[in-house]
């Protein structure tokens, strides 16, 4: 299958403070990249839709300005949390969307706000 | 009404054993249905998908669609704990777009 990476793959941020998660597809193009979030037991749960060089469509209840979202290439989406807090703490996955629509998902990124 | 529910567990098998998992789904127009498994702190991959009812086979695992009831299930026969994990059935996102919409999760820890 194809790959997806995700960098970094932890992270730890004070609260109000800015982090970005990249997500490159290394070895498909993505034209869509999907961006989930995942609570402890719980599922994923899709917060946007990423398509190259366009604006990203988000979730009802996902705030657009606190996730910013930028999908510069065909190989590379990133995810930025601004202002993080707390409860913002999560397991953020990202998805690459292959030729065929088969979806690949990266191993995700850990977010710790302290 | 979610749009797809499934079997909290968790789940706890001696190996060897058959495992069922399960999942129901509300709206009878979604056409496939996948099956993802993930491993602590990593993302999922893709097991199986299919497209119609009925049965469809890849080696020990063996997911089965009932559109009828809305109903789909995966199997593992001869369960080993390389597949302890977690299992999310997931459908078509209601409006398209590629998009998937996910199951809680299964966890699953097959015993030595």
């Amino acid at each position: 299958g194809a790959v997806v990476s995700q960098h970094p793959s932890w992270v730890i941020c004070k609260s109000g403070t800015s982090v970005k998660i990249e997500c490159r597809s290394l070895d498909f193009q993505a034209t869509t990249m999907f961006w989930y979030r995942q609570f402890p037991k719980q599922s994923l749960m899709l917060m946007a839709t990423s398509n190259e060089g366009s604006k990203a469509t988000y979730e009802q209840g996902v705030e657009k300005d606190k996730f910013l979202i930028n999908h510069a290439s065909l190989t590379l989406s990133t995810l930025t949390v601004t202002s993080a807090h707390p409860e913002d703490s999560s397991f953020y996955i990202c998805s690459g969307n292959r030729y065929d629509n088969e979806q690949f998902f990266g191993p995700g990124t850990r977010l710790t706000v302290l | 009404q979610k749009e797809v529910e499934q079997d909290p567990g968790p789940l706890s098998v001696p190996e060897g054993a058959i495992v069922s998992l399960n999942c129901t789904y509300s709206n009878s127009a979604f056409q496939y249905f996948m099956w993802y498994r993930q491993y602590s702190r990593k993302g999922p991959e893709l097991l199986m998908y299919t497209y119609s009812s009925g049965n469809k086979e890849d080696g020990r695992f063996t997911a089965q669609v009932d559109k009828s009831s809305k109903y789909i299930s995966l199997f593992i026969r001869d369960s080993q704990p390389s597949d302890s994990a977690t299992y999310l059935c997931a459908i078509p996102f209601t409006g398209g777009g590629n998009k998937l919409t996910f199951g809680t999760g299964t966890q699953l820890k097959v015993e030595l």
